[in-house]
């Protein structure tokens, strides 16, 4: 079945470092892909999303693209803030007529000032 | 435009006793969905509604069951509440069949004693 590995964390930066978290999936046919975000206390967001390979999302200054031949969409930000602090969820979708969201196990990102 | 709400935002149950999770979305979406939420493990699914009148299982749904109400609803009842059933709930929902994202509502906090 389908499945989404997300890199462990807890992960801690200062303020204006480069952030990376890994994602890579396994699943038949082509996916959609997600990254979401969680703020302290709140539901789930949609970050950014790709669709098919070569493909990259972006939204606040973060950035995905999706890689077919490695089978992953690592999210990234050159610079991040005190208010990216969040938890991070990678997330696929192999569509059908369910579109059912499969979820990594979630990144906590902690930026500090 | 409230999007999906969720009722109630915390409840504290004791064993065996029944209660039912509310969702509503604003949105005229066709799906819905139920998650939850557990620490280290990301979210699962437990049951989706493709449209009005249909319901099937998801990767975790022992324990509950669900009702589509109408369009606009879709709750989740717990009939006889577990301790492995403590987890944060969020609803989501889907506007078509050719569209891949989900909105999540807030959430609800369960905690069975």
């Amino acid at each position: 079945g389908d499945s989404v590995t997300q890199m462990e964390g807890p992960v801690t930066l200062s303020e204006e470092a480069f952030l990376t978290i890994n994602c890579t999936y396994t699943a038949t046919g082509y996916p959609s892909l997600f990254w979401y975000v969680q703020y302290p206390g709140e539901g789930l967001q949609l970050l950014l999303k790709a669709t098919k390979a070569d493909d990259k999302g972006s939204n606040k200054g973060f950035e995905a693209t999706y890689r077919k031949e490695t089978t992953s969409f690592h999210l990234e930000k050159g610079s991040v803030q005190v208010s990216d602090s969040a938890v991070y969820f990678c997330a696929l979708t192999s569509g059908g007529s369910n579109y059912k969201l499969t979820f990594g196990k979630g990144t906590l990102l902690t930026v500090n000032p | 435009n409230a999007g999906v709400t969720q009722t109630p935002k915390f409840q504290v149950l004791k064993t065996g006793q029944s209660m039912t999770l509310q969702c509503a979305q604003d949105m005229n979406h066709n799906s819905m969905y139920w998650y939850r939420q557990d620490p280290g493990m990301g979210l699962r699914l437990i049951y989706y509604s493709a449209s009005e009148g249909t319901t099937d299982k998801g990767e975790v749904p022992n324990g509950y069951n669900v009702s589509r109400l109408n369009k606009r609803e879709f709750s989740l009842r717990l009939e006889s509440a577990a301790p492995s059933q403590t987890s944060v709930y969020f609803c989501a929902s889907r506007v078509t069949e050719s569209t891949d994202t989900q909105y999540f509502g807030p959430g609800t906090r369960l905690t069975v004693l």
